[in-house]
């Protein structure tokens, strides 16, 4: 089974200055998808960002980027120039490659935000 | 917002009671998925739907079941409610191949 591991339940940064958020994972399979998720205080869950574990490019997304690095089996969510908005529970998912039906999400357990002036 | 509807927002209920979460997927949406999210367990996955069929099985009780119905609307049923399960009960739904999840906004559960 696929685990996901988020070792900073909390982070904290300023306005306008980049964080980064860690995650890592583990899996026997080589396809797959991984993605984080951002939960503001609505509880709304909010996809940020997906990569898809065959492509090498990291995949960005206006502010947000990622870094992924398959053999370490680690990635992470860089956020830049931080915005108040920004302030949620971010949680890094994986989703295995099978196609169509039992595909789920596995998360990890979150990193809380916070962003100060 | 995602095109996930999920009712009712809030339900307020007490032990040993039964209650049914629905949620409606976005439009042309085959699969459905319920996750339950608590502070002690995180964010779990409990079951999956595939056109109306179970696809897979997570961490969900035997008190709780759930279906899908023809015109693709899934409905999660929790019974014998114990104080435990209050949490935040999402639903999300995808496409049939590896499109991402879409979720609700979630229906917040209170057993007291």
């Amino acid at each position: 089974a696929q685990t996901v591991t988020q070792s900073q339940p909390e982070m904290s940064v300023q306005e306008a200055e980049t964080v980064t958020l860690s995650c890592t994972y583990d899996t026997s399979e080589s396809d797959y998808y991984l993605f984080w998720y951002k939960q503001p205080p609505s509880r709304q869950m909010i996809l940020v960002i997906r990569q898809e574990a065959y492509k090498q490019q990291n995949a960005t997304e206006n502010r947000f980027s990622v870094n992924f690095q398959k053999a370490a089996k680690s990635f992470s969510l860089k956020i830049s120039d931080s915005q108040l908005g920004d302030a949620a529970m971010y949680f890094c998912a994986y989703r295995s490659f099978l196609t169509g039906t039992a595909s789920k999400l596995t998360f990890g357990t979150g990193t809380r935000l916070q962003v100060t002036l | 917002d995602s095109g996930v509807t999920q009712t009712p927002k809030h339900l307020i209920t007490a032990t040993g009671q039964r209650v049914t979460l629905r949620c409606s997927p976005r439009s042309g949406d085959l699969s459905v998925y319920w996750y339950q999210q608590s502070l002690d367990q995180g964010l779990q996955f409990l079951i999956q739907y595939y056109n109306g069929e179970e696809r897979a099985k997570g961490n969900i009780l035997e008190r709780f079941s759930a279906q899908q119905f023809p015109d693709l609307h899934s409905e999660l049923n929790l019974s014998s409610l114990e104080l435990g399960d209050s949490a935040l009960y999402f639903c999300a739904s995808s496409g049939g191949g590896n499109e991402k999840l879409f979720f609700g906004s979630g229906t917040q559960l209170s057993v007291l």
